[in-house]
């Protein structure tokens, strides 16, 4: 079956670091990507997706590239605010939109002043 | 901006005791959706439902639970006779087209 798998955390950073989340994932066919993230007390928001193969997903500095070679959907930000403090799920979709996601164990984030 | 509103935030219960689960979408949203997360696991689809019927279950979406929207505005998910397994954060999500979903806070549902 589809499954994701991404690093575990937490992650510390300090402010201003270059952030890296890595992100694998196993499916049939072509699925849709996402990056969802978990800010303290809320619930879960779409950070960024792609929906095929070389695609670049791109929202609030977060980038991730859709790498088909490597099955992969890695998040990466520049420069890190405490803000950034959050919990981050990647999920895949297989198929048409409705369908269900599937997750990642998500990675804590821990940006330090 | 609107948002996916749940309640109760925390729940107690006995095992073998009913429980539900409430949640107000997003009011101009048309898919629906349950998941779960027990400590430590990963978020893990419950059911899906979109124009008045179920349109995907998971193997966990047994007999019972099920889901309602009774009045076009909550969607529920009830648990009919708790098991300490059942213990979980419960999010509740809704979506315009299925593509982006827009979660609730959840649930967290503690069984004893």
């Amino acid at each position: 079956g589809n499954s994701v798998t991404q690093m575990e955390g937490p992650v510390t950073l300090s402010e201003e670091a270059f952030l890296t989340i890595n992100c694998t994932y196993t499916a049939t066919g072509y699925p849709s990507l996402f990056w969802y993230v978990q800010y303290p007390g809320e619930g879960l928001q779409l950070l960024l997706k792609a929906t095929k193969a070389d695609d670049k997903g791109s929202n609030k500095g977060f980038e991730a590239t859709y790498r088909k070679e490597t099955t992969s959907f890695h998040l990466e930000k520049g420069s890190v605010q405490v803000s950034d403090s959050a919990v981050y799920f990647c999920a895949l979709r297989a198929g048409a939109a409705g369908n269900k996601l599937t997750f990642g164990g998500g990675t804590r984030v821990l940006v330090k002043p | 901006e609107p948002e996916v509103t749940q309640t109760p935030s925390h729940q107690v219960t006995q095992m073998g005791q009913e429980v539900i689960l409430r949640c107000v979408p997003i009011s101009n949203h048309l898919y629906f959706y349950w998941y779960r997360q027990i400590l430590g696991q990963k978020v893990e689809f419950l059911v899906s439902f979109y124009n008045n019927e179920i349109s995907e279950k998971s193997e966990i979406f047994d007999d019972q639970f099920s889901v309602e929207r009774p009045d076009g505005s909550n969607f529920t998910l009830k648990i009919r006779s708790t098991k300490l397994e059942d213990s979980a954060m419960y999010f509740c999500a809704s979506s315009v087209s299925g593509e982006k979903l827009f979660f609730g806070s959840g649930t967290q549902l503690s069984v004893l």
